[in-house]
């Protein structure tokens, strides 16, 4: 059963940093390509961050670009969002989700999330 | 454009069915065949309803199907239970690589 855990939320003030991970199980996780999406209290969903299945390409929503990077361990079945020059307006929950393989467009699985909250 | 447009909110009661409307722009929405809903109950992970415009991962119930003419896209919940009732949220594919999710959607069965 292909599950994903989100993992690393808490509180942080403004200006400071927080490091994200997403560990995978139940499927070949180098095979796929693996997003970040998240959910401000209040507000819609919205993506965040893109890699490709090895970790080659990278690609940011305006929102936070330059300040968040993507990057992935393989070995160790495990997404990572760094997450530097917190705003308040970065409070949300965030998701990991499994993308299809291309051919198709989905995010299926989503983790449950984790949640950040940056105090001002 | 910083989010697809999605009605706030819809309802019907049940039995009946409900549209949702998701309206992109040419470089988006009316771009590709890659629109996909997700069922959203709070404090759970969101669920894939619909993928690639109109169709249907398997174990989705069959009372729910998508569509798509020019810069909008549709997701129709027929025969309305109250286990539907949940935010719904559309996504494009936008362009190199990045996505655009719609404003949500907050479904009440009356």
């Amino acid at each position: 059963q292909v599950h994903l855990v989100e993992s690393g939320g808490g509180v942080v003030q403004r200006g400071g940093s927080l490091r994200l991970s997403c560990t995978a199980s139940g499927f070949t996780f180098s095979d796929y390509a693996m997003h970040w999406v998240r959910q401000a209290p209040g507000r819609g969903l919205e993506w965040v961050a893109f890699i490709r299945h090895d970790g080659s390409k990278a690609y940011y929503g305006d929102s936070v670009k330059g300040r968040f990077t993507v990057s992935r361990d393989n070995s160790k079945n495990t997404l990572s969002l760094q997450m530097d020059s917190l705003r308040p307006e970065d409070t949300a929950v965030y998701h990991c989700a499994k993308w299809s393989t291309g051919v198709s467009d989905w995010f299926d699985p989503w983790g449950q999330g984790t949640l950040v909250t940056v105090s001002s | 454009q910083s989010a697809l447009t999605q009605p706030a909110s819809v309802s019907g009661s049940p039995g009946q069915s409900i549209t949702i409307s998701c309206t992109g722009t040419s470089s988006d929405v009316g771009r590709y065949n890659f629109v996909s809903w997700y069922q959203h109950h709070p404090d759970k992970a969101p669920k894939l309803m619909i993928y690639d415009v109109r169709r249907r991962p398997s174990g989705v119930s069959n009372r729910f199907s998508g569509s798509k003419s020019g810069n909008t896209a549709s997701l129709t919940i027929s025969g309305l239970q109250a286990e539907d009732e949940a935010d719904y949220y559309c996504c494009s594919y936008v362009t190199n690589n990045t996505w655009m999710f719609g404003g949500g959607t907050k479904l009440t069965v009356l």
